[in-house]
């Protein structure tokens, strides 16, 4: 799976926006963005993923550069509930499930 | 969503014992299950890929022999650390793909506190 690139933390304030980069050059055609976070102390939950297009769902939105070379999860409005690590993933369009985990963007929210 | 649970949720146990840690696809079936393991403060690494009703597939650096996979079910898959030492000690994680979902969103259980004595 290619390597994405994430700061390793970032802080926002409580219901303001927060766009949450990464990096993925190595990215091929057919690999698919996932966006997950983990809170403290539990298991990592589903978020956002994309393939071309941006996304959007009930917890967040997923801008795609137009030559995929780097994303951005937006967090509309930031409360205390998301601070997480929020980990960027490219997953291959075919092939295994597995998902490879990177060092992930720890969010502060500050009330 | 999809919803995946582990049992015990914690566990303290002797060095030189060993320990099962359970997970369960609630409301979904998992031919495939995965299992991580987290050291504190840094990301989940991969251990392994649990296959129902044949041999996990252990990533590199893995010890099959003292990591023992067994996914009986659609539903359950167990990992049991063998003869477990402190160094072992940390949160083991599993993992499931929903079949048919099609956007092979990922569903994590709660994760399983390990410490070894």
């Amino acid at each position: 799976d290619a390597k994405t690139t994430q700061p390793n933390s970032m802080e926002s304030n409580e219901e303001e926006p927060v766009h949450l980069p990464c990096n993925h050059s190595t990215i091929s055609g057919t690999d698919y963005i996932h966006w997950y976070r983990q809170l403290p102390s539990q298991g990592p939950e589903y978020v956002i993923h994309g393939l071309t297009s941006n996304v959007n769902n009930r917890m967040a939105s997923l801008a795609i550069a137009e030559d995929r070379k780097s994303s951005t999860l937006i967090l509309h409005r930031a409360t205390l509930r998301d601070a997480a690590v929020y980990y960027c993933i490219l997953r291959a369009q075919t092939g295994a499930n597995n998902l490879f985990f990177g060092t992930g963007t720890r969010l502060t929210v500050i009330p | 969503g999809a919803v995946v649970s582990q049992h015990p949720s914690w566990v303290i146990c002797k060095s030189g014992t060993s320990v099962k840690i359970e997970c369960r696809s609630l409301d979904f079936q998992a031919t495939t299950m995965f299992w991580y393991r987290q050291f504190p403060k840094q990301s989940l690494m991969l251990m392994a890929t649990s296959n129902e009703g044949s041999k996990a597939t252990y990533e590199q650096g893995v010890e099959k022999d003292k990591f023992l996979i067994n996914h009986a079910s659609l539903t359950l898959s167990t990992l049991t650390v063998t003869s477990a030492h402190p160094e072992d000690s940390s949160f083991y994680i599993c993992s499931a793909p929903k079949i048919g979902s099609g956007s092979y969103e990922q569903y994590f259980g709660p994760g399983t506190r390990l410490t070894v004595t």
